[in-house]
């Protein structure tokens, strides 16, 4: 497609359901990104896939995140055991190259997740 | 204390004014530096992006960095009401995958 899709939208989970989010990437865009942006701040870094290799999870805030990319294309973000402070939006981005170069980041529109 | 600093604003200015939106950072080793704008509901959009020091003008837009003092600016003239949306600094280091945002400005251009 044109962008970057995320799926669902909108999530609402009772607290301690498990929850999984869906990025479909650019076409031919080789690194993938996950930031969580809580009400009122900026998005925060949660990982990072170059193909199908995760690079860099230094993000994800605990063992209850686990992201994946089984064949370089479609990311899941998955949160295990959801608590209220795992609300937040969750975007997804993608890029051809450095996220500085002079493409940056193409971002989704996000997944709205409320933790009930 | 975080490493990149933004005023969260909001800030409210009628149309046709000069804006100015600014960040401030503490990590040295910051080597691109981006705005970001962000509509409601939506993903962020690369604004303008600059490496290293120096002045970078786009149409209505432009963008300074001072590194020897840490601080990056947007600057918007003419401003209309279809630029009211958040505006975000983002920055990585060479060699860095990940971008570290500023909190965000929410900026209204009032009609």
């Amino acid at each position: 497609g044109a962008g970057v899709s995320q799926s669902p939208r909108y999530k609402v989970a009772k607290r301690g359901q498990d929850v999984a989010l869906r990025c479909d990437p650019i076409s031919g865009h080789v690194s993938l990104f996950w930031y969580q942006q809580a009400l009122g701040q900026g998005p925060e870094f949660l990982t990072y896939f170059q193909n199908e290799a995760q690079l860099d999870k230094s993000g994800l805030p605990s063992d209850r995140f686990f992201a994946e990319r089984p064949e370089g294309s479609v990311s899941t973000l998955k949160i295990q055991r959801t608590q209220q402070e795992d609300s937040a939006v969750y975007l997804c981005a993608s890029s051809l190259e450095h996220p500085g170069g002079p493409y940056g980041y193409t971002f989704g529109s996000g997944t709205r997740l409320t933790v009930v | 204390q975080k490493e990149v600093e933004q005023d969260p604003g909001p800030l409210s200015v009628p149309e046709g004014a000069i804006v100015s939106l600014n960040c401030t950072y503490s990590n040295s080793a910051f080597q691109y530096f981006m705005w970001y704008r962000q509509y409601s509901r939506k993903g962020p959009e690369l604004l303008m992006y600059t490496y290293s020091s120096g002045n970078k003008e786009d149409g209505r837009f432009t963008a300074q960095v001072d590194k020897s003092s840490k601080y990056i600016s947007l600057f918007i003239r003419d401003s209309q009401p279809s630029d009211s949306a958040t505006y975000l600094c983002a920055m990585s280091a060479t060699g860095a995958q990940k971008l570290v945002f500023g909190q965000g400005t929410r900026l209204t251009i009032n009609p």
